[in-house]
C-alpha cells in the first residue's frame, strides 16, 4: 500500500541548514507537500510541489524532489528558534482527494 | 475568512459516552477530511467527502460515523467511545491541490 516515511527526529543549531528527507511509495503522486506543526496547533501548508518539478525555492525553503528515488526533501536555511515544529511530508493518491501523511520530523532547533 | 473552524477544543469523555465533533469551512471547497492524530502515526484518515451529499471510509473508519450536512459542515460522530479513540482530531477541507487544517480538538476517553 501507499506509504510516507520520514526520521522522526531532527537537530540542528541556529543559524545552519536544516534538511529533512521523505521516502513516498505512489509514483503516480501528483503532488508532494511540506506541512509545519507547532504545539497544540493545526497543520500549516508550507510549501509543495508538483511532481513534474525537481525543485521549488521560496524564501528560506528549498525543496528537491528527486522521482526516480521517490525522495522528497526539504531544507531550510539559516534555522531559526522559531522553526522548531513537527514536519509532514504528504502525497496526494492518483485519485487526487487522498492525502497521504508521513509520522512528521520533530525538528528542534539549539541555541 | 475563519477558514475550517472545529468544536470543540478539548473534550474528556467516559468509555460508552457519545459525542460529536463538529467542523466548518468558510472557502467553498468540496472535499472535506477527519484525521486523527496519534504520536509518531502521523495523521491517519478517519473518513472523507468528496462533495456534499457523499462520504468514504479512510485508512480507520471504525468506531466512527460522518455527515457532510452541507457544503460547509461535516461532522464527526462516536457512538461509544472507548479509550483507543483517545487522539487529536483534525477536520481538513481542500481545493484541487492544497488542504487547509483546523486546530483541531483534543480528546481524552478514560
Amino acid at each position: 500500500g501507499e506509504d510516507v516515511e520520514q526520521s522522526l527526529f531532527l537537530s540542528v543549531r541556529e543559524g545552519d541548514s536544516s534538511v529533512i528527507n521523505c521516502t513516498y511509495t505512489d509514483s503516480s503522486s501528483t503532488y508532494l507537500y511540506w506541512y509545519k506543526q507547532e504545539p497544540g496547533a493545526g497543520l500549516q501548508l508550507l510549501t509543495y510541489i508538483f511532481s513534474n518539478m525537481d525543485m521549488k525555492q521560496d524564501q528560506r525553503l528549498t525543496v528537491l524532489l528527486n522521482k526516480k528515488d521517490k525522495h522528497l526533501s526539504l531544507r531550510i536555511a539559516d534555522t531559526q528558534t522559531g522553526d522548531s515544529a513537527i514536519y509532514f511530508c504528504a502525497e496526494t493518491l492518483r485519485d487526487g482527494q487522498n492525502f497521504v501523511f508521513g509520522p512528521g520530523t520533530r525538528l528542534s532547533v539549539l541555541p | 475568512n475563519a477558514g475550517v473552524t472545529q468544536t470543540p477544543k478539548f473534550q474528556v469523555l467516559k468509555t460508552g459516552q457519545s459525542m460529536t465533533l463538529q467542523c466548518a469551512q468558510d472557502m467553498n471547497h468540496n472535499s472535506m477530511y477527519w484525521y486523527r492524530q496519534d504520536p509518531g502515526m502521523g495523521l491517519r484518515l478517519i473518513y472523507y467527502s468528496a462533495s456534499e451529499g457523499t462520504t468514504d471510509k479512510g485508512e480507520v473508519p471504525n468506531g466512527y460515523n460522518v455527515s457532510r450536512l452541507n457544503k460547509r459542515e461535516f461532522s464527526l460522530r462516536l457512538e461509544s467511545a472507548a479509550p483507543s479513540q483517545t487522539s487529536v482530531y483534525f477536520c481538513a477541507s481542500s481545493e484541487v491541490e492544497t488542504q487547509y487544517f483546523g486546530p483541531g480538538t483534543r480528546l481524552l476517553v478514560l
